[in-house]
């Protein structure tokens, strides 16, 4: 079966540090990886997604993640966090099948990033 | 531009009442998607929608139903609502082949 695990449920990081957030997905085929974010209260937002070619993907508000097929992983990435990071963070993956149609995203169960000051 | 508009916010429900739960895009996005999150379990497939008139289960459809009449509009039914129905809804739409989701804002559910 299909699976994505974040293994870090929860993270402490101080301001000014980086971060990497770990994603292993099961799939039978390389599918297409999404890392999304979400704020209390609010909806999902699209950080980066990667399918192919360069294996180090950039994203918004300064996120990249790095593809490695070997090791089934798709970690995100930060040099250096600001407290408006703090939120849940959501490794994704889904596939495009032959015929062209796509099902639902599978989720990882979320790793929640806290700041300190 | 709104994106994806989900109605209601909030919702209270006693066990064995029914209700609608709104979703619409403004994308011309042709795939929809319905998730739920549960506190500490990500998001979980309960049904999508690759066009109008089209519609399939999800990893958990039991509890619910769908219909999609117009490109724009996916609404999901609870017909007798449970307790183990509490939880957020999302409304998510895509197109392929960027496949990547927009979310609407989420409705949070109780049923008690």
């Amino acid at each position: 079966a299909q699976s994505v695990t974040q293994p870090d449920i929860h993270i402490t990081v101080s301001e000014g540090a980086s971060l990497e957030l770990r994603c292993n997905y099961s799939y039978g085929a390389t599918p297409y990886l999404f890392w999304y974010v979400q704020s209390p209260g609010q909806g999902l937002q699209l950080l980066l997604k990667y399918f192919s070619g360069d294996t180090l993907v950039q994203g918004i508000k300064g996120f990249e993640a790095e593809f490695k097929r070997s090791q089934s992983s798709f970690n995100l990435r930060k040099p250096s966090v600001h407290w408006s990071d703090a939120a849940e963070y959501f490794c994704a993956v889904g596939l495009l099948y032959s015929g062209g149609g796509a099902d639902g995203l599978t989720f990882g169960k979320g790793t929640h990033l806290i700041i300190q000051p | 531009n709104a994106g994806v508009t989900q109605t209601p916010k909030f919702r209270i429900l006693k066990i064995g009442q029914s209700m609608t739960l709104q979703c619409t895009q403004d994308m011309n996005h042709n795939y929809m998607y319905w998730y739920r999150q549960d506190p500490g379990m990500g998001l979980k497939l309960i049904y999508y929608s690759v066009g109008a008139g089209i519609t399939d289960k999800g990893e958990v459809p039991n509890g619910y139903n769908v219909s999609r009449s117009t490109t724009e509009d996916f609404p999901l039914r609870l017909e007798l609502a449970a307790p183990s129905q509490t939880s957020v809804y999302f409304c998510a739409s895509t197109v392929l082949p960027l496949y990547e989701q927009y979310f609407g804002p989420g409705t949070r559910l109780t049923v008690t």
